[in-house]
């Protein structure tokens, strides 16, 4: 019955490979988000989908492409793993975009 | 652009009360979010906020804000060892047609049995 679901929980690749990273939620919310927290626990947010349409991409790289197939997913591709990607990855959505964000369990990438 | 500031570390003694500041620069912000991160787990929300409120409480938990100030507190009563955590201010944002939500760098809340 978990609100907000990341996998994998726990990625560690090699710099230049290719991974993705799955969120799902199941609170029949409209608009889900990606969050990266860096190692100094900064938190940024990434993208936003509201209806599985991007409403909001901060600077961030290309490299970094958001999926949404449908209003419970929102997944995570990226391109061309770099050292600077480490961090954890957070999912969060909401019911509407004005409404409190509900946050998965993060996802701890590590590249080597 | 938005910035939200908090201090980094606080320690207390258990059964203490902890405060919690957090400084934010956007005056349009709409609510205001005291998001808690224990080790290794997600943020959970804790409290909020609307900005036209000075003063929400929710049984241990009381939050202040200062409006002309730009100035949110967490009081937490008689603090406990589970409430060693990260604390997140964030605050609301709306521009552009989008919201978002802009976090402090959290502060880490040390509590001494």
């Amino acid at each position: 019955d978990t609100a907000v679901s990341q996998t994998p929980k726990y990625l560690v690749t090699q710099m230049g490979n290719d991974k993705s990273i799955k969120c799902e939620q199941n609170l029949g919310h409209d608009t889900m988000y990606w969050y990266k927290q860096d190692s100094k626990k900064f938190l940024k947010i990434m993208f936003s989908y509201n209806n599985k349409e991007l409403i909001i991409n901060e600077t961030v790289p290309n490299r970094f492409s958001p999926k949404s197939p449908d209003k419970a997913h929102l997944n995570l591709h990226i391109n061309s793993l770099e050292l600077g990607d480490s961090a954890v990855y957070f999912c969060a959505s909401s019911r509407r975009t004005s409404d409190e964000q509900f946050f998965g369990p993060g996802t701890r990438l590590t590249v080597l | 652009g938005e910035d939200v500031e908090q201090s980094l570390f606080l320690s207390v003694r258990e059964g203490d009360s902890s405060v919690i500041n957090c400084t934010y620069t956007d005056s349009s912000s709409t609510y205001l979010y005291w998001y808690k991160q224990e080790p290794g787990a997600g943020l959970q929300l804790l409290t909020y906020i609307f900005s036209n409120m000075d003063m929400k409480q929710d049984q241990r938990l009381t939050v202040l804000l200062n409006k002309k100030d730009k100035h949110l507190s967490l009081r937490i009563a008689d603090t406990q060892t589970g409430d060693s955590a990260i604390y997140f201010c964030a605050e609301s944002y709306s521009g552009a047609g989008s919201y978002q939500l802009t976090f402090g760098k959290g502060t880490k809340l040390s509590v001494i049995p």
